[in-house]
Order: C-alpha cells, then sequence, then structure tokens
C-alpha cells in the first residue's frame, strides 16, 4: 500500500523566517496531495491541495510543489506569523477503480509540529 | 453551511465494553471515511463509506466495524475495547472521495480504562 514519510517531525524558526515541510509518497498511482493544519486539540484542516498535473500551487504565504518523478512534495511556508504554529499533515490520495466499484484512500505522513518563535 | 458533526465529543469506557460514534457528514457529502489518531501512530485510515457501501478498509482488526446510512450518516462500532483503542476517532467527509478534500470533524475522544 502506499507509504507517505514526512520530515523534519519537528521544526522551529523564528518569526518572519520561511518554514519548509517535506513528504515522499511511495505509490506512483497516487494524484492528489493536500496539507492539512492541526492546531493543539481542534481538527485538521486543509490548508492546501494539488494534483498530480500541477507542479506547484501558491495561497497567499503557502505554497506547495509536487515533484511526480522523484515522488516527494514540500510545503513552504514565508514570512511565518506565531499563529502558523500547529502541527502539520501531508497527505497522499490514491483512487482506484476497480471492477465493482471505486475505492479511495489518503494516507498520511506522521506530521510535523511547527514552532514559530517571537 | 454546517460542517461534519460528530457525536459524542468525549467518551469513557471499560475494556470488554463496545462503543458506538455517529458521524454526520456536511450536507451533499456521500463519502465518509474514518480515521484513529493516536499521538504515537498519527493519523491512521479505518474504512471508508461511499452510498452505504463500504469501498476502502484500513488494517484494523475485526473489531472495528462501521456502515453508512441512505442520508450519508455514518457510525462506527468497536467491540470487546482494549486500553490501546484509546484515540481520538476523527470522521471526514468528501463530495466524492479523498482525492476531492476532506473536511473534518472535531472528533471523538475514547478512553478505555
Amino acid at each position: 500500500g502506499e507509504n507517505v514519510e514526512q520530515h523534519p517531525s519537528t521544526l522551529s524558526v523564528q518569526e518572519g523566517d520561511s518554514a519548509v515541510i517535506k513528504c515522499t509518497y511511495s505509490d506512483s498511482a497516487s494524484n492528489y496531495f493536500p496539507w492539512y493544519k492541526q492546531e493543539l486539540g481542534k481538527r485538521p484542516q486543509l490548508i492546501i491541495d494539488i494534483r498530480s498535473n500541477v507542479g506547484e500551487k501558491k495561497d497567499q504565504r503557502i505554497a506547495v510543489t509536487l515533484n511526480k518523478t522523484a515522488k516527494h512534495f514540500s510545503l513552504h511556508i514565508t514570512e511565518t506569523q506565531p499563529e502558523d504554529s500547529a502541527v502539520y499533515f501531508c497527505a497522499a490520495s490514491i483512487r482506484r477503480s476497480p471492477m465493482g466499484g471505486t475505492a479511495s484512500k489518503l494516507t498520511f505522513g506522521t506530521g510535523t509540529r511547527l514552532q514559530v518563535t517571537l | 453551511k454546517a460542517g461534519v458533526t460528530q457525536t459524542p465529543r468525549y467518551l469513557i469506557k471499560t475494556r470488554g465494553q463496545q462503543v458506538t460514534l455517529s458521524c454526520s457528514p456536511i450536507s451533499g457529502h456521500r463519502s465518509v471515511s474514518w480515521y484513529q489518531q493516536t499521538p504515537g501512530q498519527g493519523l491512521q485510515f479505518l474504512f471508508e463509506y461511499f452510498s452505504e457501501t463500504q469501498r476502502n478498509k484500513g488494517n484494523f482488526p475485526g473489531r472495528f466495524s462501521g456502515r453508512q446510512f441512505s442520508n450519508s450518516r455514518s457510525e462506527m462500532n468497536v467491540s470487546t475495547l482494549e486500553l490501546g483503542d484509546s484515540a481520538l476517532y476523527l470522521c471526514a467527509s468528501s463530495w466524492r472521495g479523498s482525492d476531492y478534500g476532506y473536511t473534518f470533524g472535531s472528533g471523538t475522544r475514547l478512553t478505555v480504562v
């Protein structure tokens, strides 16, 4: 099955600096790569996603890049702020269509705890 | 519009008991997936339902089961609870499946004593 590895497990940056979180996936059939932010005691929230036919996507201070050949994707946060402090999860989705139906599954990385210090 | 609603928010059960968790997806979403979140194992996939059919299942023992109703609401059941089942159980819904973006509920925190 799909395996998603995420690095680093913890990341501390100063306010205003950039943060980069990297993930690799194993199954070349994966076609959708979302990133979730989970603040302490709260539910994971989708912050950005990218599909396999796109190499890069930006949304204000966050961006995601995808390298299908190398099977890795990264989250970039610029001009970090204290409210960016949270655990970030990458994920990869496979959507297969076996005979008689369609199966989808989102496999998550192990998470990166980002701490933005003043 | 209303988000994904999970009930109850907190639950304390004794080893050997069984428990049923409920999830109401966003209106119009037909795909519901369940995840177990623990500090050591992260987010582990339990199963996915679409139009009342289980489409995919993770690597959990048969004690973990679920179902989906015609209104897309889903329930998850865990029988013969073990201490290791203590976790946050998250439900997520999507229009069609995992590659259309999931919205998560706030979860049910299950503690087995």
